[in-house]
């Protein structure tokens, strides 16, 4: 079965400092997809990024990185001097190979940054 | 419009009656997709549709839901028989424009809150 945990339900941090949020997921397949979306005080869900699995890539978007281990079942994301406009639900989620986006989401972790 | 669309926004009914939630997605969006959001929780799936061909409802929690998108545009996801457990958020989504690649990215409404009383 598929399942995405995150540990972190609330994190705080004050602006600048780094933070990173912490993604473990378990799934049988060999070709899988993992995302993270974004959760804005609004309420919409903003898609932040998609990885396969054969990519094990760390990626780069600005202050945004996320590290992707096989060997540990996990795709972390970092957000680097964080801001106040960083304050939101983060998800990650999983999907298997198949042409479609069944996404298996975590519960989310809060993130507060604090000026 | 530019985004997908969801309507109502909100919804209290009592518990026993049927609701119907309305998703448009955007413009020349293939697939498009049902999920439900607890408070707190992350969301779970209900449902998915390829044009208007339904291709998955395993996360249809009974068969009191159903959902449909019978021109592959508009689709509606139908509650009967409401109970208080069916109080969640209901967000849609789409992705895959016709002719483009699919890149993975879903891009969500901004839901439907459903009370039941």
């Amino acid at each position: 079965a598929q399942k995405v945990t995150q540990a972190q339900t609330e994190i705080s941090v004050v602006e600048k400092e780094d933070v990173t949020l912490d993604c473990v997921y378990e799934t049988r397949d060999t070709t899988y997809y993992l995302f993270w979306y974004k959760q804005p005080p609004s309420g919409e869900l903003v898609f932040l990024i998609r990885r396969n699995s054969f990519d094990e890539q760390n990626e780069i978007s600005g202050r945004y990185s996320w590290n992707f281990q096989k060997s540990t079942s996990s795709f972390n994301f970092t957000i680097t001097a964080s801001q106040v406009v960083d304050s939101a639900v983060y998800f990650c989620a999983l999907s298997e190979a198949g042409g479609y986006n069944k996404l298996i989401f975590g519960a989310g972790t809060r993130l507060a940054v604090h000026p | 419009g530019a985004g997908v669309s969801q309507s109502p926004r909100y919804k209290v009914t009592k518990r026993g009656q049927d609701v119907a939630l309305r998703c448009d997605p955007i413009s020349g969006h293939v697939s498009l997709y049902w999920y439900r959001q607890a408070l707190g929780q992350g969301p779970e799936f209900l449902t998915y549709f390829n044009y208007e061909a339904q291709q998955d409802k395993s996360g249809l929690p009974n068969d009191r839901f159903s959902a449909e998108r019978p021109e592959g545009s508009i689709s509606t996801l139908t509650i009967q028989r409401t109970e208080q457990r069916d109080s969640a958020m209901y967000r849609c989504a789409s992705s895959w424009h016709r002719g483009g690649t699919n890149t993975g990215e879903l891009f969500f409404g901004e839901g439907s809150r459903l009370t039941v009383l």
